[in-house]
């Protein structure tokens, strides 16, 4: 089973719909990750959360809003979706401690088309 | 914004051959961390180097870091069908900065032919 799980993989939608991308880890990692990849982009950090309480925003947050439910589960919302949050979405984890000398953990990926 | 770029943005080579990527970034930082994503799947971490180190290595993999020239480069030796992928660089924030958060380069496609 993989350590990082998101649901759904694949999404077709249309604009104006409320989404919400989910991500699960077993990994007993605290801190999680929500990205969008685009072609020739890489990826930008949308939010993250370093435990159920602290949740900050990322690079590109506006449009989107999150849900830190428990250590393991952490949610992307698109409160009304936009053509152009079509995307590749990634949840990562990471452990705590010198947080900048860990290595984060991906799972495989939301694509989401909005029509 | 942006913290690395790479170069080049994609590679052919024939499996055996070596294959090199080169890696430059904008601020000081902490470390610096390579990344692999094979098609459809999410990135799965290679390498971490820390900013006090100039060269590391792991099996076929071997990184260098430059911090005066905020530079650093991935070389895969002995290359085979399977390294095909896309293959990241990532830096944190620097500082005293303990978020954990990352900072990815666009990537360097390479195909390995067998």
């Amino acid at each position: 089973d993989a350590d990082v799980t998101q649901t759904p993989r694949n999404r077709i939608t249309k604009t104006g719909k409320r989404i919400m991308l989910e991500c699960s880890q077993t990994k007993g990692h605290d801190r999680m990750y929500w990205y969008r990849q685009d072609p020739g982009l890489g990826l930008r950090l949308i939010y993250y959360s370093f435990d159920v309480k602290d949740i900050n925003k990322g690079e590109i947050s506006d449009g989107y809003s999150v849900s830190r439910q428990a250590q393991a589960k952490f949610s992307l919302s698109l409160e009304s979706a936009i053509p152009n949050q079509t995307a590749l979405y990634f949840c990562a984890t990471s452990e705590n401690g010198q947080g900048f000398r860990q290595p984060q953990h991906f799972g495989d990926g939301t694509r989401l088309f909005i029509l | 914004s942006q913290q690395g770029e790479e170069d080049p943005q994609a590679l052919s080579i024939q499996e055996g051959e070596n294959a090199t990527m080169n890696c430059s970034y904008k601020t000081s930082i902490n470390n610096l961390q390579w990344y692999r994503q094979n098609s459809g799947r999410g990135l799965v971490h290679l390498i971490l180097i820390r900013s006090n180190e100039r060269e590391k290595h792991s099996g076929r993999l071997r990184v260098t870091l430059d911090t005066s020239k905020k530079s650093s480069s991935l070389l895969i030796t002995a290359s085979r069908a399977a390294d095909t992928a896309s293959y990241f660089c990532a830096t944190d924030a620097g500082g005293s900065s303990n978020t954990g958060k990352l900072i990815f380069g666009q990537g360097t496609t390479l195909q390995v032919k067998p």
